[in-house]
C-alpha cells in the first residue's frame, strides 16, 4: 500500500465549478499535512498547510480527518490557472524539517 | 523571501560521465537540504537528506557512492551522479528548510533536467 494515495485523475472541469480532491495516508504517525501544487515540469510549489480545524485561503479550503487519515482539497470557481497537479504530502514531524512524502498527485484540467 | 536556485536547469550528458547539480538557498540558511528524483508520471521520491556539515541520510535503495552530496555550508549543497546511465534520466529536485523560514516547510528549486544519453 502506497504512504500516501490520490486519485490520479484527470479531472477536466469547466471554468467556474467546484472540484474536490481526496488523498488517504497510512502512517498514523504523521503530524504535518499539505497541498502542494506541481506545473508540468516543474518543481511543487507550497498550496497549502492542512489544520486538523480545516482551513481556508481564497478559493480553496483544506479539510483534514485524522481519525479517517483523510485530506482534501476543495476548488471553488475553478480558474484556467488553477489547471496543474495537485500534490498531497504528509510529513512526520512538527517544527523541524522532516522528509516528506509525496502523493503521486491528481491532475486537474479547467476548461472554457 | 525564502528562494531556492538549482544549476545547471538542464543536462545531456553521455553514458560513463558524472553530473555535478548545485542548490542553493538564496535568501535563508538552509541547515537541512533535500534531494528529490522524478520519473515521468510519478511522485516525486526522497534519495537523500543532508544537514550542513554533516554527512547525507541515504533513502533505502539509494546507492551512495552512486550519488554523492555534499553540504558543505549553509547555503550551498550538491548532488553529484557519478557514472551515469541511461535509467538515471529523470528530474532532479532539491529543497531546503532552515533558519528564516517556517521549520517545518520546505522550498523547492526549480529542478535539472538529466538526459543520460
Amino acid at each position: 500500500r502506497k504512504e500516501v494515495e490520490q486519485d490520479p485523475g484527470p479531472f477536466n472541469v469547466p471554468e467556474g465549478a467546484t472540484v474536490a480532491f481526496n488523498c488517504t495516508y497510512s502512517n498514523s504517525a504523521s503530524q504535518s499535512f499539505f497541498w502542494y501544487r506541481q506545473d508540468c515540469r516543474k518543481e511543487p510549489k507550497l498550496l497549502m498547510s492542512v489544520y486538523s480545524s480545516g482551513n481556508e485561503d481564497g478559493r480553496f479550503t483544506a479539510q483534514l480527518n485524522r481519525a479517517s487519515q483523510y485530506i482534501s482539497l476543495l476548488i471553488r470557481d475553478s480558474k484556467l490557472s488553477d489547471s496543474a497537479t495537485y500534490l498531497c504530502v504528509v510529513s512526520g514531524n512538527t517544527g523541524t524539517a522532516s522528509k516528506l512524502t509525496f502523493g503521486t498527485g491528481t491532475r486537474l484540467q479547467v476548461t472554457l | 523571501g525564502a528562494v531556492v536556485s538549482q544549476h545547471p536547469s538542464r543536462v545531456i550528458c553521455k553514458s560513463g560521465t558524472s553530473v555535478k547539480i548545485e542548490c542553493r538557498s538564496l535568501d535563508f540558511q538552509a541547515t537541512t537540504m533535500f534531494w528529490y528524483r522524478q520519473f515521468p508520471k510519478q511522485s516525486l521520491m526522497l534519495m537523500a537528506t543532508s544537514n550542513e556539515g554533516s554527512k547525507a541520510t541515504y533513502e533505502q535503495g539509494v546507492e551512495k557512492d552512486k550519488f554523492l552530496i555534499n553540504h558543505a555550508s549553509l547555503t550551498l549543497s550538491t548532488l553529484t551522479v557519478t557514472s551515469a546511465h541511461p535509467e538515471d534520466s529523470s528530474f532532479y529536485i532539491c529543497s531546503a528548510s532552515g533558519s528564516g523560514v517556517t521549520g517545518y516547510e520546505q522550498y523547492f528549486g526549480p529542478g535539472t533536467r538529466l538526459t543520460v544519453t
